[in-house]
């Protein structure tokens, strides 16, 4: 495809329930970045792949949350256990990191209620 | 990575230019000033970014100050379609995180 996508774009779930999140970079890209975007908020940070490097998962809020790459390509984020804070929309970026000054494309997000 | 300053909201009205200001005075020498925005429910968009020497596209100006520590993004004709939030960041190539602050929320007024 021509961008990143995630899916689904929305998904309410229960209180107490787990949840996967997908996100499809665009080919070719090293970085792989998650977001996460409560109401009204900035982005905030969550977890970095690059390449076949152990990933930064420094901005994980808890140990409910979990992500994976696949393959250098494909991204699941797992949350364990929802909780009504964990209702945001979680967006993913990724980046082309081959040695020079690129963008990130961002994709249009997964919005996440937990009721 | 260096942090960066914005005003929390700006009004521009429409057809005249709109200049955002970014402080970023603890730049270091490898890093790139990036510009993106946010229009209301959607990802960020990529909108430019430079070094030290002033980038023009299609979309935007960057001016970066001699020093590196601020700079300004200008939309040349602002229109009601750029009403969002900007977000000025300052990264290095490889960077493991794009620290977007809040950002300015410019509202283009008819």
């Amino acid at each position: 495809g021509a961008g990143v996508s995630q899916s689904p774009s929305n998904k309410v779930t229960e209180k107490g329930k787990d949840v996967e999140l997908r996100c499809d970079p665009i080919s070719g890209h090293t970085a792989l970045y998650w977001y996460r975007q409560s109401l009204g908020q900035g982005l905030e940070f969550l977890i970095y792949f690059q390449g076949n490097s152990a990933p930064d998962k420094s901005g994980l809020p808890s140990d409910r949350f979990s992500a994976e790459r696949t393959g250098g390509s494909v991204s699941t984020l797992t949350i364990q256990r929802t909780q009504q804070e964990d209702s945001a929309v979680y967006l993913c970026a990724s980046r082309n990191h081959r040695g020079v000054a690129t963008e990130a494309f961002f994709g249009q997000g997964t919005r996440l209620t937990v009721v | 990575d260096a942090k960066t300053t914005q005003p929390t909201s700006m009004d521009c009205a429409e057809g005249r230019a709109a200049n955002l200001p970014c402080n970023h005075s603890t730049i270091s020498g490898n890093e790139y000033v990036y510009w993106y925005r946010q229009i209301h429910s959607q990802g960020p968009q990529y909108i430019i970014h430079g070094l030290k020497n002033n980038e023009t596209n299609e979309m935007a100006s960057l001016i970066i100050t001699e020093d590196r520590k601020s700079s300004t993004l200008i939309l040349p004709h602002a229109t009601l379609r750029d009403t969002a939030v900007y977000y000025c960041i300052v990264s290095r190539t490889g960077a493991n995180n794009l620290f977007f602050g809040t950002g300015t929320r410019l509202t283009v007024i008819p």
